[in-house]
């Protein structure tokens, strides 16, 4: 059974903060990771890929992914109240374009 | 460009009646995916069209549930005979030939009486 866990939180972060989200995944051979951004009542929009260990950054969005611990987080430089939303970590565990593994989604709120 | 689309947004049916959804990918995109995700929960992956290949059918929970694609454009899911445990929205995503991220559309939200 593939797991990917994730705080539900709500993590709450102060405007202008860094938010750190994290998330654990069970599959050791999982191959390609990603980061969406759920609004409450929307569909999760893509805001991050990774799939080599290390860091990716892109504007305010790092993805970081630790392999061998099967770790893999994402941070938020300089929160904005428009960032608040629930974020959901996929996991894809075969080498093609399969179907993805979510977790639950950690709830993020960043107060003004 | 245009992104995913599905219809209906909405759908409240009553229990014992089967319910069809559509999903139209993005122009050009080979891979289709259906998830559903049930109220306060993760995504759950449900099925997999790669172009002409055979589905991946995995995660169809039931054999109420059925999902067909022609070629490379719309898709149908449909689900016969819904039961209460059937509501949730209903995700429909696609990505293009060789590309592992996935795109969504704004899903229909199914409410089984």
């Amino acid at each position: 059974q593939k797991e990917v866990e994730q705080n539900s939180g709500p993590l709450s972060v102060p405007e202008g903060a860094i938010a750190s989200l994290n998330c654990t995944y069970s599959d050791r051979v999982s191959q390609s990771f990603f980061w969406y951004r759920q609004y409450s009542g929307k569909s999760p929009e893509l805001i991050m890929s990774i799939y080599s260990n290390g860091d990716k950054e892109d504007g305010r969005f790092t993805a970081q992914l630790n392999k061998a611990s099967q770790y893999v987080s994402l941070l938020i430089r300089d929160s904005q109240p428009s960032d608040s939303a629930t974020y959901l970590c996929a996991v894809n565990s075969g080498g093609g374009a399969d179907g993805l593994t979510f977790g639950k989604g950690t709830h993020l709120i960043i107060q003004p | 460009g245009a992104g995913v689309s599905q219809s209906p947004s909405n759908k409240v049916t009553e229990k014992g009646k089967d319910v069809e959804l559509r999903c139209d990918p993005i122009s050009g995109h080979t891979a289709l995916y259906w998830y559903r995700q049930r109220l306060g929960q993760g995504l759950e992956f449900l099925i997999y069209f790669q172009g002409n290949s055979a589905p991946d059918k995995s995660g169809l929970p039931s054999d109420r549930f059925s999902a067909e694609r022609t070629g490379e454009s719309v898709s149908t899911l449909t689900i016969q005979r819904t039961q209460q445990e059937d509501s949730a929205v209903y995700l429909c995503a696609s990505s293009p030939r060789g590309g592992l991220e996935q795109f969504f559309g704004p899903g229909t939200r199914l409410t089984v009486l």
